[in-house]
């Protein structure tokens, strides 16, 4: 079955400090794939998303490219910011009525 | 942009009673709603799935009828945590998926119950 796996947390970082955070799928077919945030306490927000190979999503500061070669969908920001601090989910979906595959999340607290 | 209203973001209640959760689709027709349930620091769980008009579909180990999960119109779908107990706390949240493709997949804001 479908799977996405994304790097262990807690990512602490420092202000400004260049961000990845690593995401691998599998899948079978070719399956859109998507970043969410989570603030404490609230739902999840998307944060971007890529729906075929080489497409790259980008939103506040944000990259993902869609790599089908190394079936990888990697989380980018070039300068953090404390209000960046929440946890992460890389997810993937076949089909737009089918759940969202979700990674286990991973949590970036970013310090002044 | 496509929202998804949850209510009530918290609840409070005493074992044995039961909870109703909604949620609503503001500005699009949800064809399909997800019901999640996240534990602390943890990943989110599917628990079912529900398209307006039919019966949900449950995933492995839910029990749906303690969970039960009405969506009747394009618009509305509710959980209702039936005789709730302590293990039940937890933070739920809804997301929606319409017939448009370009809204995708949008989540509730999340409900935290507790009981006590």
């Amino acid at each position: 079955g479908n799977s996405v796996t994304q790097m262990e947390g807690p990512v602490t970082l420092s202000e400004e400090a260049f961000l990845t955070i690593n995401c691998t799928y599998t899948a079978t077919g070719y399956p859109s794939l998507f970043w969410y945030v989570q603030y404490p306490g609230e739902g999840l927000q998307l944060l971007l998303k890529a729906t075929k190979a080489d497409d790259k999503g980008s939103n506040k500061g944000f990259e993902a490219t869609y790599r089908k070669e190394t079936t990888s969908f990697h989380l980018e920001k070039g300068s953090v910011q404390v209000s960046d601090s929440a946890v992460y989910f890389c997810a993937l979906s076949d089909t737009g009525n089918t759940p969202l595959v979700f990674g286990k999340g991973t949590r970036l607290s970013v310090i002044a | 942009g496509a929202v998804v209203s949850q209510h009530p973001s918290w609840v409070i209640c005493k074992s044995g009673t039961s909870v109703k959760i909604e949620c609503r689709s503001l500005d699009f027709q949800a064809t399909t709603m997800f019901w999640y349930r996240q534990f602390p620091k943890q990943s989110l769980m599917l628990m079912a799935t529900s398209n307006e008009g039919s019966k949900a579909t449950y995933e492995q180990g839910v029990e749906k009828d303690k969970f039960l999960i009405n969506h009747a119109s394009l618009t509305l779908s509710t959980l209702t945590v039936t005789s709730a107990h302590p293990e039940d706390s937890s933070f739920y949240i809804c997301s929606a998926s319409g017939a448009n493709r370009a809204h995708g997949y949008t989540f509730g804001s999340g409900t935290r119950l507790t009981v006590v």
